[in-house]
């Protein structure tokens, strides 16, 4: 257990509907990723937040998908009218400047993830 | 753009010692992680390497070489327990990773 936590685990949902992720970061860490990981693949970036500011988006990111961090602490990722290529491990991750006692903001905790399927 | 290359799997007998490599193509290149994931798992921080040459880290090390922009991950006195996928990911600005398509490690008795 990293102390990243991320809830649901699992997500089944039915295609065109909405589906909203949220992600507890470890409580000090003021940068939050999300990714997404696809069986057999390493984990694809998202967005990432730094406090309550986003201050990247990949360009993969289509319209569909928005991510919010309203107060610096959680985060929230939701999916409007989902499509089956968005079945998949979606992953968030914190960090902090000092982290494990080390300078640096290299290490990333990764949360358990939600598995979305998407029918 | 960025991309990655690492061999998809390696098998190993207990006590071996197995080394992934890792090339990349990138723009704004800050470091090179590397992570461990098990089935069902998250992803979990290894190593990072930011300057040339290796850095130890008990039964794991990892190297970097920025001028051939290639890296590995050693892995040393092979467990059972590192069966696991391995994935090298380079870091840009804003501490975004991107990472590889990953080496599965099969680790026999």
């Amino acid at each position: 257990d990293t102390g990243v936590s991320q809830d649901p685990r699992h997500k089944i949902t039915k295609r065109g509907q909405n589906v909203t992720f949220r992600c507890d970061p470890i409580s000090e860490h003021n940068r939050l990723y999300w990714y997404r990981q696809t069986l057999g693949q390493g984990p694809e970036f998202l967005t990432y937040f730094q406090n309550e500011a986003q201050l990247e988006k990949s360009r993969l990111l289509s319209d569909r998908f928005s991510a919010e961090r309203p107060k610096g602490s959680f985060s929230t990722l939701e999916i409007q009218r989902t499509e089956q290529g968005d079945s998949a491990m979606y992953l968030c991750a914190s960090s902090s400047r000092r982290a494990g006692g080390r300078i640096s903001y290299n290490e990333q905790f990764f949360g358990p993830g939600t598995r979305l399927t998407v029918l | 753009g960025q991309s990655l290359e690492q061999p998809s799997e390696v098998t190993a007998v207990e006590g071996a010692i197995v080394q992934i490599n890792c090339t990349y193509q990138t723009s704004g290149f800050y470091g090179l992680s590397w992570y461990q994931q098990h089935d069902g798992g998250a992803p979990t921080f290894l190593s990072y390497n930011a300057l040339d040459g290796l850095e130890e880290t008990g039964r794991f090390s990892s190297f970097l070489s920025r001028s051939d922009s290639y890296g590995y991950l050693l892995l040393q006195e092979l467990q059972m327990k590192d069966s696991a996928s391995y994935f090298c990911a380079v870091r840009a600005a804003g501490n975004k990773l991107t990472f590889g398509g990953g080496t599965r490690v099969l680790v026999k008795p």
